[in-house]
């Protein structure tokens, strides 16, 4: 299964557009590319997936290099109340599903 | 809107006592899982559970085990609680195993 390495941490103001980043160098064939993200005292919740190219919903949007070794989560006009632990994940296809969920990357939104 | 239950929030207990947690979800689907965040935030898969096949990750301790009566429930229990154990355990479902998982607001556990 693929590792990720994401930044710990990153800062933004409100209204800002915040670009976080993951690497998954080992990414196999079979794995797609899902985004979490965690505040305090609750379950992570789904953001956005993807397996390559370019993809957007109404939360996010996600972009996921030609090599697909690198994705970067685009949060348009962030708000405090994005302000969370963001995952990157990616998941082996194959049925023996166990997904690596990394450190994450700590988002600060200051006002 | 919170489709994925756990009880309880919160439970202290001493060493070597058991435990047993519950989960269940309103969504209908067929996968559910747990999963251990330590104090570090890392978290990590201990079991999924689909359509009566178990997937167990093989780091977790035998003392830990997953209880299912249908698919909208998955309990785990711990037979002996170590102070490691201390953690917030996670429930999640999903259709399948490859699917967005819905996650629970976790029960965390501090082992005295």
């Amino acid at each position: 299964l693929a590792k990720t390495t994401q930044p710990p941490s990153m800062e933004a103001y409100e209204g800002q557009e915040v670009n976080v980043s993951c690497s998954h160098t080992n990414i196999a064939t079979s794995e797609y590319i899902y985004w979490y993200r965690q505040v305090p005292h609750q379950g992570p919740q789904f953001i956005i997936q993807g397996y390559k190219d370019y993809v957007v919903n109404e939360v996010a949007s996600l972009f996921i290099s030609a090599d697909r070794k690198l994705s970067t989560l685009s949060l348009p006009w962030v708000s405090l109340r994005d302000a969370a632990v963001y995952y990157c994940i990616v998941t082996d296809m194959a049925g023996n599903y166990k997904p690596t969920f990394g450190k994450g990357t700590s988002l600060v939104v200051h006002p | 809107e919170t489709a994925v239950f756990q009880t309880p929030n919160y439970h202290v207990t001493q060493v070597g006592n058991e435990v047993s947690f519950n989960c269940k979800q309103t969504l209908g689907h067929d996968t559910m899982y747990w999963y251990k965040q330590d104090s570090k935030k890392l978290l990590k898969i201990m079991f999924s559970y689909n359509n009566k096949q178990l997937i167990v990750n093989e780091t977790v301790p035998r003392r830990f085990s997953p209880q299912s009566s249908d698919k909208a429930h998955l309990n785990l229990r711990i037979k002996s609680v170590e102070p490691e154990d201390s953690a917030v355990y996670l429930c999640a479902s999903s259709f399948g195993v490859q699917d967005t998982q819905y996650f629970g607001p976790g029960t965390r556990l501090l082992v005295l």
